[in-house]
């Protein structure tokens, strides 16, 4: 029940399309939902979050969606471009354990120039 | 540069063995957590520590232990190591205890257990 399933594995986009990753989880009790993007030899670096209280966040080109009755949520990346090459991990928590976050196993997002 | 320092980068070692790794929390961050990336596990919590106090325990083996010291920074240590212990292991900080608070993320120390 602790678990977050992450899909794809692997993703290629062309230079300008749009990236969307997808993750699921079991347990209702999580209640914030952030992304990491991690670089090789880096460590994970927040992207972007959300609470189940809405359904949608954008940041710049970077948007959560949120579906709370489907226990999904996913990230879009729009305009993708090769500097966002790298690895994305969605992850689950709750609000009262702060960051004790439980990670997806991550996609590598590879945008073709 | 994240602003949480993690020391030594790489670590090779032999079974058995004993190690520690250290990290230095962003300055005015009260929180240190431990992670271990592997490629069989992912990315898996281990222990989160506030203030000097653990304050929550995730997947994290009998033979693994931690602390905090009164500076804020934080130890992982690690014996009677395995095979299967070679993994990344990030240490992560933030200002407070709560999700609210961004946790940053060092450079990770890599084990290899030889």
């Amino acid at each position: 029940q602790q678990q977050v399933k992450q899909s794809p594995q692997s993703l290629i986009v062309q230079k300008g399309g749009i990236s969307i990753i997808n993750c699921a989880y079991e347990n209702t009790a999580f209640d914030y939902f952030p992304w990491y993007q991690q670089f090789p030899g880096k460590g994970p670096a927040l992207l972007i979050a959300i609470r189940p209280d809405v359904s949608e966040k954008k940041e710049g080109r970077f948007t959560i969606s949120f579906n709370k009755s489907a226990k999904q949520f996913s990230l879009h990346i729009m305009d993708s471009q090769p500097g966002d090459s790298a690895t994305y991990f969605c992850a689950a928590s709750r609000v009262a354990y702060g960051n004790k976050l439980v990670f997806g196993a991550g996609t590598i997002l590879r945008v073709k120039s | 540069d994240s602003g949480v320092t993690q020391t030594p980068k790489h670590l090779i070692t032999a079974t058995g063995q004993r190690v520690t790794l250290r990290c230095s929390p962003r300055s005015g961050d009260l929180s240190v957590y431990w992670y271990q990336q592997s490629l069989d596990q992912g990315l898996q919590f281990l222990i989160h520590y506030y203030n000097g106090e653990e304050r929550a325990k995730g997947n994290i083996l009998e033979r693994f232990s931690a602390q905090q010291f009164p500076d804020l920074h934080s130890e992982l240590n690690l014996s009677s190591l395995e095979l299967g212990d070679s993994a990344l292991y990030f240490c992560a900080s933030s200002v407070g205890a709560l999700w609210d608070t961004e946790a940053f993320f060092g450079q990770g120390t890599r084990l290899t257990v030889v």
